[in-house]
C-alpha cells in the first residue's frame, strides 16, 4: 500500500492555459474526494466520486473545472483558462467502501501557482 | 451550511498539555475528525468522534459533545514535532457523498 499518490507535485502556469492533475488513490479504495485548500486555511471540498460516478460537485467549482474518474481507478481534475485566483494546493483523498468511520486518506497535493 | 470555529494559533512548551477547541453548527451531522497538517504536507488523520464523549489514543485524545457542537483535541507529552495545524473537520449526510468541511485550522507552536 503507497498512499494516495498525486501527480505533478508542483505546476506553474501562465494565466489562461489549462492545467491537468492526476489522482491515483489507495487501490481498492472506492471513494474519492477532490479538496482545494489556499494558505491559512483549510481544505475545501470540490467534488467527489463513488466508483467513476461522481455524485457531489461544490459550487466553487465553475465551469472551467472538471473531474473524471472513467474506470473508478485514478482521476483527473482539469483547470481550463486558469485565473490568478486558482493558485492553490489541489488535494485528493480516497476511502475504502464500508469503513465504519470513512477516513479519509490523503495524497500529497499538488501545488498549482498560475502567473 | 456549515460553520466551524477554531482559534487560529496557540503556543504551548514541549511536555505540556495543549486543549484545542473547535465549535460547529451544522445540519445533518455525521461525525467530527481531527487531522494534523504539517506545514507544505498532507493532512494525516488523528482521530474520529461520531457519539458525545471520549476517544483516546495514546497521547492524543478527542471530545465530542453534539448537544453543544463543541468538541475537543488534547495533546498531552507534548513533543517539538507536533509543530503543526491541527484542523477540524465535520462530516455532514448529503445523500451517498460523505464528504468533510473543514475549519480553518489552528496553528500550534510549541516551544522549548
Amino acid at each position: 500500500d503507497t498512499g494516495v499518490s498525486q501527480d505533478p507535485r508542483h505546476k506553474i502556469t501562465k494565466r489562461g492555459q489549462n492545467v491537468t492533475f492526476r489522482c491515483d488513490p489507495i487501490s481498492e479504495h472506492n471513494r474519492l474526494y477532490w479538496y482545494r485548500q489556499t494558505l491559512g486555511q483549510g481544505p475545501e471540498f470540490l467534488t467527489y466520486f463513488q466508483n467513476e460516478a461522481q455524485l457531489e460537485k461544490s459550487r466553487l467549482l465553475s465551469d472551467r473545472f472538471s473531474a473524471e474518474r472513467p474506470k473508478g481507478s485514478f482521476s483527473t481534475l482539469e483547470i481550463q483558462r486558469t485565473e490568478q485566483g486558482d493558485s492553490a494546493m489541489y488535494l485528493c483523498a480516497s476511502s475504502p467502501r464500508g469503513a465504519v468511520s470513512y477516513e479519509q486518506y490523503f495524497g500529497p497535493g499538488t501545488r498549482l501557482t498560475v502567473t | 451550511g456549515q460553520n466551524i470555529d477554531q482559534p487560529t494559533e496557540m503556543t504551548a512548551t514541549e511536555g505540556a498539555i495543549v486543549q484545542i477547541n473547535c465549535t460547529y453548527q451544522t445540519s445533518g451531522f455525521n461525525g467530527l475528525f481531527w487531522y494534523q497538517q504539517h506545514a507544505g504536507e498532507a493532512p494525516t488523520f488523528l482521530s474520529y468522534n461520531v457519539l458525545d464523549g471520549l476517544e483516546e489514543k495514546g497521547r492524543f485524545s478527542s471530545f465530542l459533545s453534539r448537544s453543544k457542537g463543541y468538541s475537543y483535541l488534547l495533546l498531552k507529552e507534548l513533543q517539538m514535532k507536533d509543530s503543526a495545524s491541527y484542523l477540524c473537520a465535520v462530516r455532514v449526510r448529503a445523500g451517498t457523498a460523505s464528504k468533510l468541511t473543514f475549519g480553518t485550522g489552528t496553528r500550534l507552536q510549541v516551544t522549548l
